[in-house]
């Protein structure tokens, strides 16, 4: 068990809507990242945020977005959802943004 | 853009034997992690190497890395057969901090 929680594990929606993961960093890690696993793309950067502010920004699409809130917290809003979202999303948090990144378990998203 | 690539993408070893993965990268960077992902898995942070020749060791695996070459390798003695799964080498951007370029994987599968 990484420390890092994520919800729900499983989701499965349609086209066109949108959806919110949710991602609990480990107890004092200050920097939170979200992972999107395709088999068409494999494993790509979306985002990092460390102590509530974005800090990096990787090929994150304009329909998704994400935040970290004051208690760290991190929310990642998935929006007009089409196909090829379908996907595993991970999160991972570190302490300071350099060292070992631990992740959760992720999020399995189907878009029907 | 940094491109990563790794070979070989598929490894099937006896146990006993040893074997290295390689990491190669196109631009300089300073960071460079290793992951383990079972199927069906999240990922688990192996190695960060941060500085050129750095080695670290853990168990049967040794990851080196080479920033003039620009290359790491993930070395395996005397594989066994709880090591099969798939590795990832993940590179860090020095002009973008906290976003990092994976590899495609290596699925390593060990038998008797």
């Amino acid at each position: 068990d990484s420390g890092v929680t994520q919800t729900p594990k499983h989701l499965i929606t349609a086209t066109g809507q949108r959806v919110t993961l949710r991602c609990s960093p480990r107890s004092g890690d200050l920097s939170v990242y979200w992972y999107q696993q395709s088999l068409d793309q494999g494993l790509q950067f979306l985002i990092q945020y460390y102590n509530g502010e974005e800090r990096a920004k990787g090929n994150i699409l304009e329909r998704f977005s994400a935040q970290q809130f004051p208690d760290l917290h991190s929310e990642l809003n998935l929006s007009s959802l089409e196909l090829g979202d379908s996907a595993l999303y991970f999160c991972a948090s570190s302490s300071s943004g350099r060292e070992t990144q631990y992740f959760g378990p992720g999020t399995r998203l189907l878009v029907l | 853009e940094l491109k990563v690539e790794q070979n070989p993408l598929f490894l099937s070893m006896q146990e006993g034997k040893n074997y290295t993965i390689y990491c190669n990268y196109s631009t300089t960077s300073d960071r460079l992690y290793w992951y383990r992902q079972d199927p069906g898995k999240s990922l688990e942070s192996l190695f960060v190497l941060l500085s050129n020749g750095a080695v670290k060791q853990e168990g049967r695996l040794m990851a080196s890395l080479d920033t003039k070459a620009r290359l790491s390798t993930l070395h395996i003695t005397a594989a066994v057969h709880d090591l099969s799964a798939t590795y990832f080498c993940a590179v860090a951007h020095n002009t973008n901090a906290g976003k990092s370029t994976f590899g495609d994987g290596t699925t390593l599968t060990v038998k008797p």
